[in-house]
Formats: C-alpha cells, sequence, structure tokens
C-alpha cells in the first residue's frame, strides 16, 4: 500500500531550536509539495519540487524556511530559528506531472514551538 | 494575491440528503481544479478534479460542476453518508504545476 510518510509526526520545541521534518514521497512520483496549515491560513503552499528541483519556493519565509531533496525518496523542510508562529501542522505530498493536482499527502507533522 | 475562496465556512445536513459545497475562484488562467476531502488527524485526499474546459463531472456519489462565466465551483454529495463529515477545500491547479487550496467547509452529518 504506497504512501507518503512523514516524520516526525509530533514536535515540540522552543523558540530559537532548529527543526527538521522529512518526507519520503510515493515511490515513482516525480512532484513533492509542502504545505502548512493552521486554524487561520488554511492550507498554505510552501514549496513545491518536480523531479527533485526546486520549482517555487515563495510561499516560504526564506530568512528561516529551507526545503530540499537530497534524492528521489527524500524530502526536507527545516526551520532554523524557529519561532512560536510556526506553529502548524506541515503536509507533505507527492503525485506525478501526468496527473496534475491529484496528490497523496502524508499524514502531517504536528510542530508546536514554544 | 489571487486565491481560491468558499462561501460556507460549515454545512449541516441530514443522512441520506444531498449535500453542496460551493467555491468561487479569482483565477482564469488553471487547468483545472480539483476537490480534497480531510477527515479529523489526516492529510487531504483527492476526491474529484475537472478540466476547465469542462462544466460537469460526475463520480460515485459526486458531481463537480463548473462555471466559468461566473467563476463559481460545486461538489455535490448524494445520499450524504456520516462517513463523509470532514472538511472538503475547493483547490485550483495552475499551469506553473502550483497547487492552490480554498479555505474549506466543514461538512457534518446528522443522524
Amino acid at each position: 500500500d504506497a504512501r507518503v510518510t512523514q516524520t516526525p509526526r509530533h514536535k515540540v520545541t522552543e523558540m530559537g531550536q532548529e527543526v527538521t521534518m522529512r518526507c519520503q514521497p510515493i515511490l515513482g512520483h516525480n512532484t513533492v509539495f509542502w504545505y502548512r496549515q493552521t486554524m487561520m491560513q488554511g492550507l498554505e503552499l510552501l514549496a513545491y519540487f518536480r523531479n527533485r528541483a526546486p520549482l517555487d519556493d515563495s510561499g516560504m519565509p526564506k530568512d528561516r524556511f529551507s526545503a530540499e531533496m537530497p534524492d528521489a525518496t527524500l524530502a526536507t523542510l527545516k526551520i532554523q530559528p524557529s519561532e512560536p508562529r510556526d506553529s502548524a501542522v506541515y503536509f507533505c505530498a507527492s503525485g506525478l506531472v501526468a496527473s496534475g493536482g491529484e496528490l497523496f499527502f502524508g499524514e502531517g507533522s504536528r510542530l508546536t514551538v514554544l | 494575491g489571487e486565491s481560491v475562496g468558499l462561501h460556507l465556512p460549515t454545512l449541516s445536513v441530514q443522512e441520506g440528503d444531498n449535500s453542496i459545497i460551493n467555491c468561487a475562484y479569482s483565477n482564469s488562467a488553471s487547468d483545472y481544479f480539483i476537490w480534497y476531502k480531510q477527515e479529523s488527524g489526516k492529510g487531504p485526499q483527492f476526491i474529484i478534479d475537472i478540466r476547465s474546459n469542462m462544466d460537469k463531472r460526475q463520480g460515485q456519489r459526486v458531481t463537480v460542476l463548473l462555471n466559468k462565466t461566473v467563476k463559481h465551483l460545486s461538489l455535490q454529495i448524494a445520499a450524504t453518508q456520516p462517513g463523509d463529515s470532514a472538511v472538503y477545500f475547493c483547490a485550483e491547479y495552475r499551469r506553473t504545476g502550483k497547487l492552490i487550496f480554498g479555505q474549506g467547509t466543514e461538512l457534518s452529518v446528522k443522524p
């Protein structure tokens, strides 16, 4: 049963600490998206990749957020330093270019920054 | 900036009734539109999509209607069941490859 795997599922950290979230896309998928979900802002697109190349990361605060795909099986989202306003659920999703907007989402990483 | 928005934040229906969830969009240059369902504690799940050159598409118990004249999208769920209770998002797939989500409508199904 192919699925997107995200770690950690839950993370509580203190302001100023570095946070790294990881995502394993579905094998064979060539697009990867990172979203942040909060009650106030809904699902915000942070960054997305096609064939491991970043296409757009305009949704991310550049000074503290970074997203990478070291290889086809791993996508990372890093926050350094973290702030309380970064508290949210972060979702990774993968898909195929040919399938357009049909994405498969992971279960999310719930981040709490104290 | 451009957005995809929803008319109502919550919708409550009786089990067995039909549900209609609405969505307005502002970007005319999109390839197609998608509906996602998000259950509590889970990631969004694809339901159905519709290309911008279509005005109606049907799936299993769901129908999506697209009115490009007024930039309006709707999701109709027939014979709504308790398992349909969730938050529903419309999303807009742009030619750049971006998928932009609307704010979401929470559907509650009363037994």
